[in-house]
């Protein structure tokens, strides 16, 4: 049950975009389309932004979308805007009723 | 309006035990599964241990395995995590989170604080 590896930081200026990776193994991201992507402030509980690795519940942005490619997983956020500043953590379900989050990433828009 | 209520935190020594509890409300609880998520101050999030809707499927992490019991009573709307022999790194703000039929976290309480320190 090793966490997800993610990028400590990621920045980026208003209206530019700006990709979270998360990178598990065959064993969770590769081997389920049950990722999902959580969106915490400072605070504040985590909100679900993107799940089943690249849909997005109702009331969230389009500007988030999510993908995968093998044992990766990516968040893209597009026309950044500086409420979008926050942390932000993946989420994998890794087998056996087991899940494991991502060590997450804290986005800096400058 | 989906509600989820944690309760039960607190100071206490290592060694000891503490029981979490989490109120449900908004949803019919026994549909979800229901999982406990902590987040060490400062630290990101980690998984802690779910149940499904009928308790038939339980998981831990490997960190709290053998010391974490999770369990749910559906008449009283309510999840619980029994935490024992409590080391001072299970120090953390302890989540409930529902689980959604897509497999995702998509509701959260606000969190019980647990610190445990001599």
């Amino acid at each position: 049950q090793s966490a997800l590896t993610q990028p400590a930081s990621v920045s980026g200026s208003p209206g530019q975009s700006i990709t979270i990776s998360c990178t598990g193994t065959s064993s969770d991201v590769g081997s389920y389309n049950l990722v999902s992507w959580y969106q915490q402030h400072p605070g504040k509980a985590p909100k679900l932004m993107i799940y089943e690795g690249s849909k997005r519940p109702s009331g969230v942005s389009n500007r988030f979308s999510g993908s995968k490619s093998g044992n990766t997983a990516s968040l893209t956020i597009s026309g950044l805007q500086a409420e979008d500043e926050a942390d932000y953590y993946c989420c994998s379900y890794a087998g056996s009723s087991n899940w494991v989050f991502g060590g997450g990433t804290k986005l800096t828009v400058l | 309006e989906v509600q989820l209520v944690e309760s039960g935190g607190g100071l206490v020594q290592p060694g000891r035990s503490l029981r979490l509890s989490c109120a449900a409300s908004g949803f019919t609880f026994d549909d979800y599964a229901m999982h406990w998520v902590r987040q060490a101050p400062g630290k990101g999030l980690e998984w802690v241990s779910g149940i499904s809707w009928n308790s038939g499927s339980i998981g831990y992490a490997d960190s709290v395995k053998g010391r974490f019991t999770i369990s749910r009573d559906n008449a009283k709307n309510s999840l619980y995590l029994q935490m024992n022999s409590l080391r001072a790194e299970d120090t953390a703000l302890y989540y409930c989170a529902k689980l959604s039929p897509a497999q995702a976290f998509d509701y959260w309480g606000q969190g019980t604080l647990v610190t445990v320190s001599s």
